[in-house]
Order: C-alpha cells, then sequence, then structure tokens
C-alpha cells in the first residue's frame, strides 16, 4: 500500500537559513511518481516538482533541490537561503498506478515559518 | 490564476443539509480530482474523474456523490451534512492520469454549523 510519511509538523528558521524538509515513502510498485506541492497562506495548492521512479538524478531550481535516493526511500526538499515568502505548509506526495489508473496519495504536510 | 475555478469559495450550512460543489477543470484537462483537506485528516483523495467516467475511488463517503459531465466540470455533491464535514475541499485537473502533476483549484470552504 502506499504511504506517504512527512515526520517534521512545523520547522521554523531565520531568513536565510537553509532548511530541508524530509519526506520517506513506501510503496510496492516499480513505477511510481513523487511530488512536492506548496501550500501559502492563501490556501492554494502549488504544484513544484515531480520525479518519477526511474530518474534518481537530484534537481535544483533556484534556491530550491531535491533529493531522491530510492534506497531509502526518500525524497527530500531543500530551500537554500530561505526567505519569508517560503512560509508556507509544504506537501510531499506519490503517485503509483491502481485499479484504473493512478492514484495519488499525500503526506500529512510540514509548516514551514520563516523569520525576518 | 491556476485556470481551476471552484465555486463557491465559501460555503455555511446546517447539519443534515445538501450541498454541491462545483469545479471547471483547466482548459485540456480531462481528469478531476476532489481532495478534502481537514485539520485532522490532512488532504485526503476522495474520487477521480476522467473525460466523464470515474477513474478511481478513495475514501469517499456514501452520503458524498461527484459526476462530471460532458463538458468536463465536475460537481461534488455532500449530503446528510455533519460538523465533521467541514472542510476545504480541492479540486485539481490534469491532462490525462495525473502523473505529471496536479493543477488545483484555489478550493471551497465548507462550514457545517
Amino acid at each position: 500500500a502506499q504511504k506517504v510519511t512527512q515526520a517534521q509538523t512545523e520547522i521554523s528558521v531565520v531568513e536565510k537559513e537553509d532548511v530541508t524538509l524530509d519526506c520517506v515513502y513506501e510503496t510496492r510498485d516499480t513505477t511510481y511518481y513523487l511530488f512536492w506541492y506548496k501550500q501559502p497562506p492563501s490556501g492554494e495548492l502549488v504544484f513544484l516538482i515531480r520525479r518519477n521512479s526511474f530518474d534518481e538524478q537530484n534537481e535544483i531550481s533556484g534556491r530550491y533541490s531535491w533529493n531522491f535516493q530510492k534506497s531509502t526511500s526518500s525524497f527530500n526538499f531543500t530551500i537554500t537561503a530561505s526567505q519569508v515568502v517560503d512560509s508556507a505548509v509544504y506537501f510531499c506526495a506519490l503517485s503509483e498506478a491502481g485499479t484504473g489508473g493512478f492514484k495519488t496519495i499525500f503526506g500529512a504536510g510540514t509548516r514551514l515559518f520563516v523569520k525576518a | 490564476d491556476s485556470g481551476v475555478t471552484q465555486t463557491p469559495k465559501h460555503l455555511i450550512t446546517a447539519t443534515g443539509q445538501r450541498v454541491t460543489l462545483r469545479c471547471s477543470p483547466r482548459s485540456g484537462d480531462l481528469s478531476v480530482y476532489w481532495y478534502q483537506q481537514s485539520l485532522d485528516q490532512g488532504l485526503q483523495f476522495l474520487i477521480q474523474y476522467y473525460n466523464g467516467e470515474e477513474r478511481a475511488k478513495g475514501n469517499i463517503l456514501e452520503r458524498f456523490s461527484a459526476q462530471q459531465f460532458p463538458d468536463l466540470h465536475s460537481e461534488l455533491n455532500l449530503s446528510s451534512l455533519e460538523l465533521g464535514d467541514s472542510a476545504l475541499y480541492f479540486c485539481a485537473s490534469s491532462v490525462g492520469d495525473g502523473v505529471a502533476g496536479y493543477t488545483f483549484g484555489s478550493g471551497t470552504r465548507l462550514t457545517v454549523v
């Protein structure tokens, strides 16, 4: 069965600090997809990144980077030089094939507070 | 603006009542997904439709039902409402099966009093 664990409920950092959000997943499939979404205080969910199970290359996008390690079933997200605008709830998600199509489940989310 | 439109944005209703939440997917997207976000349960997958047909079902209560119409908009019907149904209901859409990621609407906040 699918499972996504975000053990960090809340993280508080001071602006310009680096912060890593952890995500551990469980799946029996060999083909699956991992995602990160951001939910700012305004409430909408914003797609950040997708990784498929065959691509373990790490990715960097500006101040954001993602580390995918199949050996530890982890897909961690690092924000470098955090800014106040990064304050949000971040969700890790896993999508795997099920009857009739892919089903995506979300972790419980990590609330990040970035203080000025 | 994500391109996914949800109405209404806010809804306050009494226990026992029935409400309908509406979602228009992003142009070109055939799949619609409904999620419920509550404080204690996080984001829970309810149901998915693809081009008018039910594709996958999650933890959707029997009191809840959904459909996707020929113009691809979707409606989520919630009946016999209970206090515990108070939550943020999100609709998301994707082109196909969602493996490229979802585009979410801004949600409907339902308060049952």
